[in-house]
């Protein structure tokens, strides 16, 4: 029962590189998230996907890109990385629902020099 | 601004004793908070959620207060166990939909045996 599944678990980028985060859920959600948690500081939503087809921007969406592939897979890109996109990258999931929490993946730890 | 607020960066209880984690809020459209708990090199994992229209929710040793007129929360766990060692961050959403969460900082709460 694998829940939220996150690729990779760990990276390190060189100032103005690419890469694409991956994020798989296997719990038929329909929503699905993308947060990022640095140092002293709450989880901050980056960008979400409320159904297959929709994203719209979070909190901090700056600098990033998404895509929801389908229902299981959502993915953020950071197209161009900067230093300060170091953080520790959270994906999750959840049907929708007031009542409904959200599901975590274990997290992504990019370091960008 | 901070909209959610854990000004308790840390707390330290005995085993068996009760643990008390407070989080207070500004924005007056919240109306559906929830408690997460968070390990090490592990993704946030739902503990309890309240609505607005509760001013308690209980489940096993797990219980939230809410206090609306005061806009404060508190996550109460009795007896403490040395498991329940981690990284507590409250959260908060309106608008009937549970897409966008706001996190607290969290508070880190150690269980002495």
């Amino acid at each position: 029962n694998a829940g939220v599944t996150q690729t990779p678990k760990f990276q390190v980028l060189k100032t103005g590189q690419s890469m694409t985060l991956q994020c798989a859920q296997d719990m038929n959600h329909n929503s699905m998230y993308w947060y990022r948690q640095d140092p002293g500081m709450g989880l901050r939503l980056i960008y979400y996907s409320a159904s297959e087809g929709t994203t719209d921007k979070g909190e901090v969406p700056n600098g990033y890109n998404v895509s929801r592939l389908n229902k299981r897979e959502f993915s953020l890109r950071l197209e161009s990385a900067a230093p300060s996109q170091t953080s520790v990258y959270f994906c999750a999931s959840s049907e929708r629902g007031r009542a409904q929490p959200q599901h975590f993946g274990d997290g992504t730890r990019l370091s960008i020099l | 601004d901070q909209q959610v607020k854990q000004n308790s960066p840390s707390l330290s209880v005995q085993e068996g004793r009760i643990s008390i984690l407070n989080c207070d809020y500004t924005n007056s459209m919240f109306d559906y908070f929830l408690w997460y708990k968070k390990y090490p090199a592990e993704g946030p994992t739902f503990l309890i959620s309240i609505s607005s229209i509760k001013d308690k929710n209980e489940d096993g040793r797990f219980t939230v207060f809410l206090n609306k007129s005061a806009k404060h929360l508190s996550l109460h766990i009795v007896p403490s166990q040395p498991g329940d060692s981690a990284v507590y961050f409250c959260a908060a959403n309106s608008g009937g939909s549970n897409y966008k969460l706001t996190f607290g900082k969290g508070t880190l709460l150690t269980v002495n045996p």
